[in-house]
């Protein structure tokens, strides 16, 4: 099955150690999201990439980062984790932009900050 | 910006009972309106949807109408079962931009 896949489920890190998800997709998709999302919070949108053009959110911290080496994999790395990073964060494709309905979403990784 | 808010959760229903949940939005333009659930260790998942002024999105018994008047598309379901049980996220888009979501809706059906 088509699928957007998430690695690792659950990640611990320490405050302050760089850490990298990393999300993959097999549709072929040419647009890829990155959302965060704290408990009983809206998932906010990071940065969404559409195919190689990078579009970074104006409120996402310059802590976050992505990179999008191919049409399957993109990567969100936090260079200096803090407490307040720890969340929920999903990756979505769609195969364009303006296609809400057509979001697949992975099944999201758990961050914890010690 | 676009907006979503949704009512607070969590919500706790017997089977068979009626579901609604609320969301209203502030958005520029038109935007198209959506639901998406989120069953437990599972994604986000595409629930209906609505893209103009009074569609009814529907599937799987659920149903929500868009609403420009009150900029509101409630989620409604008539006999809800356990296995509904799940988050339910309003989010809408305008043009291409990309999903902005609510807070999400915990639901917790009990036999």
């Amino acid at each position: 099955d088509a699928m957007v896949i998430q690695n690792p489920r659950y990640q611990v890190t320490q405050f302050g150690k760089p850490v990298t998800l990393s999300c993959s997709q097999t549709l072929n998709h040419n647009v890829m999201y990155w959302y965060q999302q704290k408990s009983s919070q809206a998932p906010k949108l990071l940065f969404h990439y559409y195919d190689k053009d990078f579009n970074n959110e104006a409120d996402t911290p310059d802590n976050f980062q992505s990179r999008r080496p191919n049409t399957s994999f993109c990567f969100l790395d936090i260079r200096s984790p803090g407490l307040g990073d720890a969340a929920m964060y999903l990756c979505a494709t769609s195969r364009d932009l303006g296609e809400g309905g057509g979001y697949t979403f992975g099944s999201g990784t758990r961050l914890t900050v010690v | 910006g676009d907006s979503v808010t949704q009512m607070e959760g969590p919500v706790t229903l017997s089977e068979e009972a009626f579901l609604t949940i609320n969301c209203t939005y502030t958005a520029t333009g038109y935007p198209s309106l959506f639901w998406y659930v989120q069953y437990p260790g599972e994604g986000l998942q595409l629930l209906l949807k609505a893209t103009k002024a009074d569609d009814k999105g529907s599937n799987k018994g659920f149903e929500a109408t868009y609403r420009k008047e009150t900029t509101s598309f409630h989620l409604e379901k008539g006999s809800v079962q356990v296995s509904d049980s799940a988050v339910y996220f309003c989010a809408l888009h305008s043009g291409n931009t990309p999903l902005v979501f609510g807070k999400g809706t915990r639901l917790s059906v009990i036999a």
